[in-house]
């Protein structure tokens, strides 16, 4: 089985702070994302990564950063964390050979509350 | 610019009923692939079923079947006999590239 694991499934931050979040995936996937969870907007991509070193913005990139120097391992980087970050983190992984319609596989969930 | 719509924010069903939830997308693509994700609560996002733009027969997966209409770009997802395992957040989900572009969410609620 696919198995995505995030660092933390609960965090409590203050305005300001530098934050990470960590996600690993274990299937040697070559795509992974970055997604932001809020109710009634559904899934917003932050980042994503095709492969190692390479990493591409998605539609809400502002205030965030990555970082992909493994393979199996894509971290997410709040710079100076803010109230309006304040939100579920979602990461997913998918490869790319075989079908062209392979489905991402999701993390439990990062929940980030920024005091 | 592709967007994805599920008109309902909330459905509810009697158990061992069928629902259908509704999703709808705007592309001016072809060929294009199209998801339903199920989030149950405090639970991962799972992969429900599938359906690739090109083929004209309707996915299904046990239970889970799509209404695919192409010309409409209508997705809906029909879940029959409900179980109370079902109870989840429900997302539509569009494939272009290497990204989903998703809709807000359908939160099925079952009764017993």
């Amino acid at each position: 089985d696919v198995k995505v694991t995030q660092s933390s499934r609960y965090l409590v931050k203050r305005t300001g702070e530098k934050v990470f979040l960590e996600c690993v995936q274990d299937m040697d996937h070559e795509n992974m994302f970055w997604y932001r969870q809020d109710p009634g907007l559904g899934l917003r991509l932050i980042y994503f990564s095709y492969d190692v070193k390479m990493k591409e913005k998605g539609d809400i990139p502002e205030g965030y950063s990555v970082s992909r120097e493994k393979k199996e391992r894509f971290s997410l980087i709040l710079e100076s964390a803010s109230t309006n970050q304040t939100s579920m983190y979602l990461c997913a992984s998918r490869e790319t050979s075989g079908t062209s319609y392979n489905e991402q596989f999701f993390g439990p969930g990062t929940r980030l509350t920024v005091l | 610019a592709q967007t994805v719509t599920q008109s309902q924010p909330e459905m509810s069903v009697q158990e061992a009923e069928t629902v259908t939830l509704s999703c709808t997308y705007d592309t001016s693509e072809s060929d294009y692939y199209l998801f339903w994700y199920k989030q149950p609560p405090s639970r991962q996002m799972i992969l429900v079923i599938r359906q690739e733009a090109y083929k004209q027969q309707n996915a299904t997966e046990n239970r889970f079947s799509v209404n695919f209409q192409k010309a409409a770009k209508s997705f809906s997802l029909k879940i029959s006999d409900s179980q109370l395992g079902d109870a989840a957040m429900y997302f539509c989900a569009y494939r272009i590239n290497y990204q989903l572009i998703w809709g807000a969410g359908t939160k099925l609620i079952i009764k017993p």
